[in-house]
């Protein structure tokens, strides 16, 4: 399996305009996360899904967040507007019953907002 | 969800063992320890977890005393890509739950 998979690596785009992550977990996983990263606020977990369903959205920072998982094999992460503060690495994990017990990453979006 | 602390930062050389304590005072019955290693530029990755007494696997040990109010992660003979951030986590062990880091350390190896 090539590992959960995300585009782009590299986004940078001007305050206002809007931001679109994506990702692919590992085929029969049934658990998809997003995560954020900052220097200042470490990782922080922004909204999680079971079988394709949002369980978990307490992290998203604000309503100019929003994620979608359309069906098992794709989920987007949409920012919009998009702010300077939002400028982070944004990374995509699954999670599936086989041990060991441990959410596979993928690389990685590195957002910078201008 | 069980608060842990560990050091900011820790310098080692190649070949040493390198060990990394994790205080969490507060554990419940149902928790797991995890620790998760990361690169720079890359995702964090899953190296070990235990639930009490002693846990091997090829890349690291995993020591828990009888209280589970702290653990050790052991890297035994470390080498220059040994250098990156370690994660200790508690939970209720399954990847099914959204992961909480904290800082972690950054073990610094050199030759």
């Amino acid at each position: 399996d090539a590992g959960v998979i995300q585009s782009p690596r590299h986004e940078v785009t001007e305050m206002g305009q809007e931001v679109t992550l994506r990702c692919k977990p590992i085929s029969g996983h049934d658990y998809l996360f997003w995560y954020r990263q900052t220097m200042m606020r470490g990782l922080e977990l922004l909204i999680y899904f079971n079988n394709n369903v949002p369980i978990d959205d307490s992290g998203m920072p604000e309503d100019r967040f929003s994620a979608k998982m359309p069906n098992a094999s794709f989920s987007t992460l949409k920012i919009q507007p998009s702010e300077p503060r939002d400028s982070a690495v944004y990374f995509c994990a699954s999670y599936g019953t086989s041990a060991p017990p441990a959410q596979y990453f993928g690389p990685g979006t590195r957002l910078t907002v201008l | 969800l069980a608060k842990t602390t560990q050091p900011i930062s820790m310098d080692s050389y190649e070949g040493q063992e390198v060990n990394i304590t994790c205080s969490h005072n507060n554990i419940a019955t149902n928790d797991y320890i995890t620790w998760y290693q990361q690169f720079p530029s890359q995702g964090p990755r899953f190296i070990i977890q235990g639930y009490k007494t002693k846990v091997t696997n090829e890349v690291a040990s995993l020591f828990i005393p009888a209280d589970r109010k702290s653990s050790t992660l052991s890297l035994p003979r470390v080498s220059l890509s040994d250098t990156a951030v370690y994660y200790c986590l508690v939970g209720t062990g399954g990847g099914a739950d959204g992961l909480t880091f904290g800082k972690g350390t950054h073990l610094i190896i050199q030759p």
